[in-house]
């Protein structure tokens, strides 16, 4: 069974540009949750999508959103890029949005942004 | 005061010792608790869900004490293959999922 994939890889944009990353959860997970980690420091909840809704959000700015397909696939943008945004951001899917419903990851799009 | 805090180490530990981690929260409504490990520069992989009464998997150990809020894990007869990061994981109403910054274990021969 194939795991949560991540696209792009890498991404390479500039201050002020957007970055669009992407996220295809495990297939029956209807769960999508989106992390940032940055150079040195722990894993930061972003947001958590559920059947299409976003239900959370963690203390990040408004330019960071996202949203969630029909088909429980991910988008996260990033906008009006700043040099603090370089990090790995991950997704992780859950079969339902229980707290206690185990998170898998994948392994994330590094982005770095000059 | 971070709200969930682990020993950063590094733990440098000789092969077949046993060695434990400690994790504290803050949050006393926290709902559920694991422990995920993370090799360099790859994504958390789930080690163990942590129960109130307490969990083994092999050589791994989870146990949680709801009314200290802390979590620990131990691992017995470390292997080459346990180095990693530990991080400690826990997640809160509204799934808002809050992570230590990690303990990082290296076995060595």
């Amino acid at each position: 069974e194939a795991g949560v994939t991540q696209s792009p890889t890498h991404l390479i944009k500039t201050r002020g540009q957007q970055a669009t990353l992407r996220c295809s959860p495990i297939s029956g997970h209807t769960s999508v949750y989106w992390y940032q980690q940055a150079l040195g420091l722990g894993l930061q909840f972003l947001l958590w999508y559920d059947e299409g809704e976003e239900r959370n959000r963690g203390n990040f700015p408004p330019r960071f959103s996202g949203r969630q397909f029909p088909n429980y696939s991910s988008e996260l943008n990033v906008n009006a890029l700043e040099l603090e945004d370089s990090a790995l951001y991950l997704c992780a899917s859950s079969w339902g949005g229980s707290e206690q419903e185990t998170q898998y990851f994948g392994p994330g799009t590094r982005l770095l942004v000059l | 005061r971070k709200e969930v805090e682990q020993d950063p180490g590094p733990f440098n530990v000789p092969e077949g010792a046993t060695v434990a981690f400690n994790c504290t929260y803050s949050n006393s409504a926290s709902q559920s608790f694991f422990w995920y490990r993370q090799d360099c520069r790859k994504e958390p992989k789930l080690l163990m869900s942590v129960y109130s009464s307490g969990n083994e998997d092999g050589r791994f150990t989870a146990q949680l004490n709801r009314a200290s809020q802390y979590i620990s894990l131990l691992i017995r007869d470390s292997k080459l293959s346990d180095s990693a990061t530990y991080l400690c994981v826990v997640n809160s109403e509204n799934n808002d999922m809050r992570f230590g910054a990690g303990t990082r274990l290296t076995v060595k021969p």
